[in-house]
């Protein structure tokens, strides 16, 4: 089946830093991608949908200047949290599909806390 | 708009039934189910694209009404390994295509 490798598993950072989240494809091309946060017990939250060579496009309420995102090719897209704050920690997750209406695959998650 | 699913949470003894339902204000153009363990990214389990259509493998089997704005997945003889937060998924088009998950249901067998 296909395979989405996301890192780091885990990240323990400072308020104010940033952190960086590689999402790959590494058996297909995807040529979009989708970002989802989740809290204890909720579900998954979109956050932002990336595409290949253009700016992804962000759910309402979610800040683009604090979540950057870059797909820059057709088996990579990254989340930079930037200036991170103790209220964004959270599971962030990636996934992708290789074409409309199959099952997304998801890599394993990254869970982020802010001290 | 996020689909609803209930209940929120069931618990069952091992060789129960549950059934999870998922419904839409709009008409979904299809429906994905999802079981996600703690700590862990979501499984796919399975899709339905047609009004009326049902699917199964196993003892996991799911619906899709007519109307395409309700879905339920059917758990029989349930399992300790079916235990996790099942997610239903579907699609949203309108210009820019993206994904959202419904509300989520935790179930918990026991033994």
């Amino acid at each position: 089946g296909a395979v989405v490798s996301q890192h780091p598993s885990w990240v323990i950072c400072k308020s104010g830093t940033s952190v960086k989240i590689e999402c790959r494809s590494l058996d297909f091309q995807a040529t979009t991608m989708f970002w989802y946060r989740q809290f204890p017990k909720q579900s998954l939250m979109l956050m932002a949908t990336s595409n290949e060579g253009s700016k992804a496009t962000y759910e309402q309420g979610v800040e683009k200047d604090k979540f950057l995102i870059n797909h820059a090719s057709l088996t990579l897209s990254t989340l930079t949290v930037t200036s991170a704050h103790p209220e964004d920690s959270s599971f962030y997750i990636c996934s992708a599909s290789r074409q409309g209406s199959s099952p997304l695959h998801f890599g394993n998650g990254t869970r982020l806390t802010v001290t | 708009q996020q689909p609803v699913q209930s209940p929120q949470a069931v618990i069952l003894r091992e060789g129960e039934d549950a059934v999870i339902n998922c419904s839409s204000s709009k008409a979904l153009y299809s429906v994905h189910w999802y079981r996600q363990k703690h700590g862990e990214a979501p499984v796919f389990l399975m899709i339905l694209l047609k009004g009326g259509e049902q699917k199964g493998h196993e003892k996991i089997s799911a619906s899709f009404n007519e109307k395409k704005q309700q879905s339920s997945l059917y758990l029989t003889a349930s399992q300790l390994s079916y235990s996790g937060t099942y997610f239903c998924g579907t699609e949203r088009g309108s210009g820019t295509y993206k994904y959202i998950f419904g509300t989520g249901t935790r179930l918990k067998v026991l033994a």
